[in-house]
């Protein structure tokens, strides 16, 4: 499994676009990237995945480098509610398990 | 259709008890997954079974540790002779797999306390 860095902790406004990078220099040619979302109590949440380019659903969207070697969650005009911590996975495939780093807790403020 | 449920939500346990935690995959589910989380720390990855077959369960500690996911019935994490160190979160997970989307489905986890 690939090994990623991701911000400890970021800050932002309601209604702002929030954008959470990922690297994942060693990323292989087979690897997905995956972002889940943890809120306080909660287990994690799937939100996105991807391979190459861009993706996009009603919760965020995620940018992918023709290199691969990051990617880039944005979450269109936040909310109180989007306070959580946020994991950037690589590497998923058939029966693999999870591999969880620190994540990135995103705080919005009002 | 339901999501992931675990059981009890809450345990307290007595040093040397024994905690027994429960997950119920979801509908059509047959991968489970269990992972136990510190305070402030990210998920670890404890076991992996499939319906009757430990899988992978290269994070679970060799001691005091076991799970098991019978054919009938919900997996069992198995905590023997608790220690204050296993106070933590405990998420279980199980999975669809499809050709070339894999997604994990989390339970709202079970919160060991050891006193």
């Amino acid at each position: 499994l690939a090994k990623t860095t991701q911000p400890i902790s970021m800050d932002s406004y309601e209604g702002q676009e929030v954008n959470i990078t990922c690297s994942h220099n060693n990323i292989a040619t087979n690897d997905y990237i995956t972002w889940y979302q943890q809120f306080p109590s909660q287990g994690p949440r799937f939100i996105i995945q991807g391979y190459k380019t861009k993706v996009t659903n009603e919760v965020a969207s995620l940018f992918i480098p023709a290199d691969r070697k990051s990617s880039t969650l944005s979450l269109p005009r936040v909310s109180l509610s989007d306070t959580a911590v946020y994991y950037c996975l690589v590497g998923l495939n058939r029966d693999d398990k999870i591999i969880f780093g620190k994540g990135t807790r995103l705080h919005i403020l009002p | 259709n339901a999501g992931v449920m675990q059981n009890p939500r809450h345990l307290v346990r007595r040093r040397g008890q024994e905690a027994r935690l429960r997950c119920s995959p979801m509908k059509g589910h047959s991968h489970v997954y269990w992972y136990r989380q510190l305070p402030e720390e990210g998920l670890k990855f404890m076991v992996y079974l499939q319906k009757e077959n430990i899988i992978d369960e290269s994070g679970m500690p060799k001691e005091r540790f076991s799970a098991e996911f019978p054919k009938e019935g919900p997996s069992i994490l198995r905590i023997q002779q608790v220690v204050r160190g296993d106070s933590a979160a405990y998420f279980c997970a199980s999975s669809y797999v499809q050709d070339s989307f894999y997604e994990q489905y989390f339970g709202p986890g079970t919160r060991l306390t050891v006193t």
